[in-house]
């Protein structure tokens, strides 16, 4: 079966734009988490969604959103991108929240702000 | 808020069981252990979990301690491509990861 997909795959931006970054859930999947990758700080959790609902969200500021369809596709947003959001985002899909056992997680989108 | 103490970093020669430890001394009565691993470039994948009997599948064993305040994960035979960052997450709502343990398998 198809595993999770992000896209887009690599993304450079100017400071003070903003980006938006889609993951798509494997098939059947429900709850999609949302994870930032930096050297420094590691992965740190975003938010998560389940049935079109945010269910739980991290330490980041409100410039960091995001939101899920009817589909389960999911899509996170950034505004007033700063050095500092450079970064791997990940994506992980699973059945429902709170199955910790059953997260797959995308590749990543790499974003660089410039 | 991870609530785990994990070593920074082990070696490990090729063909070797390689043995990764965890602390999780505050776990509650309804927190499972769970480990994950995390390859160069790619993001994490689940390993293994459990709640107070050791466990195994064809990937690794967990152990874990009757008292439930530590576990270890153990790799029966460690190859070159288990080199990665594994992760041990003690939660039941969401899954936060902590520095985890640099595990390098040597030819």
């Amino acid at each position: 079966k198809a595993g999770v997909t992000q896209t887009p795959r690599y993304l450079i931006k100017t400071r003070g734009q903003q980006v938006t970054l889609s993951c798509s859930p494997i098939s059947g999947h429900r709850s999609v988490s949302w994870y930032q990758q930096t050297p420094g700080q590691g992965l740190q959790f975003l938010f998560e969604y389940f049935s079109e609902t945010q269910r739980n969200k991290g330490n980041f500021p409100g410039r960091f959103s995001g939101r899920q369809f009817s589909n389960s596709r999911s899509e996170m947003n950034v505004s007033t991108l700063e050095l500092g959001d450079s970064a791997l985002y990940l994506c992980a899909s699973s059945l429902a929240p709170g199955q910790l056992y059953g997260y797959t997680f995308g590749s990543g989108t790499r974003l660089t702000v410039v | 808020d991870a609530k785990t103490t994990q070593p920074t970093s082990m070696d490990c020669a090729e063909g070797r069981a390689a043995n990764l430890p965890c602390n999780h001394s505050t776990i509650s009565g309804n927190e499972y252990v769970y480990w994950y691993r995390q390859i160069h470039s790619q993001g994490p994948q689940y390993i293994i979990h459990g709640l107070k009997n050791n466990e195994t599948n064809e990937m690794a064993s967990l152990i874990i301690t009757e008292d439930r305040k530590s576990s270890t994960l153990i790799l029966p035979h460690a190859t070159l491509r288990d080199t990665a960052v594994y992760y041990c997450i003690v939660r039941a709502d969401k899954l936060i990861f902590g520095t985890g343990t640099r595990l390098q398998v040597f030819p």
